[in-house]
């Protein structure tokens, strides 16, 4: 099973920030948490990870709690291709046995 | 970010053949690889992680003499299909690890869609 919990849809205007949220109340000292987003038919694409601190890259934000119980992925100015499913995965950084869930459908409204 | 291929992206095949679906990490050396599978409307599955030169840990529940995972260099990895039969069609996807620093992140090929007919 996953170890995380994750919204099963969102939607968002172009343009304006897209926040999508992840609980992992059960993640433990050593492991980091992943993001990445599958476009239809194609395979995930990495976006960021991060253990406590928040990054920023080129393509988004992460912003984790304090309590590194939940993050949130900020797409700062969504467009339309930015439409796809997000997951968020948690696991250590040495052994990247990756259990994805459902993940977010994200749809970037026009 | 670091670059991974996959050869072919699609192939149908007769029931009871076998298909070879290949993974290369273009612009780096993967000190892992990873293969999964996608049903439609579902998430990826792990099948199976391997290392250059070892025998590739399977996932309960996938067998490893229907899957065979050959993993001859740092930047190539492949997954037979043995007698493939209607039920293993599906979207099969590798991943490798690349190692910057003291970090590993996990690299995604595009995907090679499998029909079995």
């Amino acid at each position: 099973d996953a170890k995380t919990t994750q919204p099963p849809s969102m939607d968002c205007a172009e343009g304006r920030a897209a926040n999508l949220p992840c609980n992992h109340s059960t993640i433990s000292g050593n492991e980091y948490v992943y993001w990445y987003r599958q476009i239809h038919s194609q395979g995930p694409q990495y976006i960021i990870h991060g253990l406590k601190n928040n990054e920023t890259n080129e393509m988004a934000s992460l912003i984790i709690t304090e309590d590194r119980k939940s993050s949130t992925l900020i797409l700062p100015h969504a467009t339309l291709r930015d439409t796809a499913v997000y997951y968020c995965i948690v696991s250590q950084l040495w052994s990247q046995n990756f259990v994805f869930g459902p993940g977010t459908r994200l749809s970037v409204l026009p | 970010g670091a670059v991974v291929s996959q050869h072919p992206s699609w192939v149908i095949c007769k029931s009871g053949t076998s298909v070879k679906i290949e993974c290369r990490s273009l612009d780096f050396q993967a000190t892992t690889m990873f293969w999964y599978r996608q049903f439609p409307k579902q998430s990826l599955m792990l099948m199976a992680t391997s290392n250059e030169g070892s025998k590739a840990t399977y996932e309960q529940g996938v067998e490893k003499d229907k899957f065979l995972i050959n993993h001859a260099s740092l930047t190539l990895s492949t997954l037979t299909v043995t007698s493939a039969h209607p039920e293993d069609s599906s979207f099969y996807i590798c991943s490798g690890a690349e190692l910057a620093g003291l970090q590993e992140t996990q690299y995604f090929g595009p995907g090679t869609r499998l029909l079995v007919l």
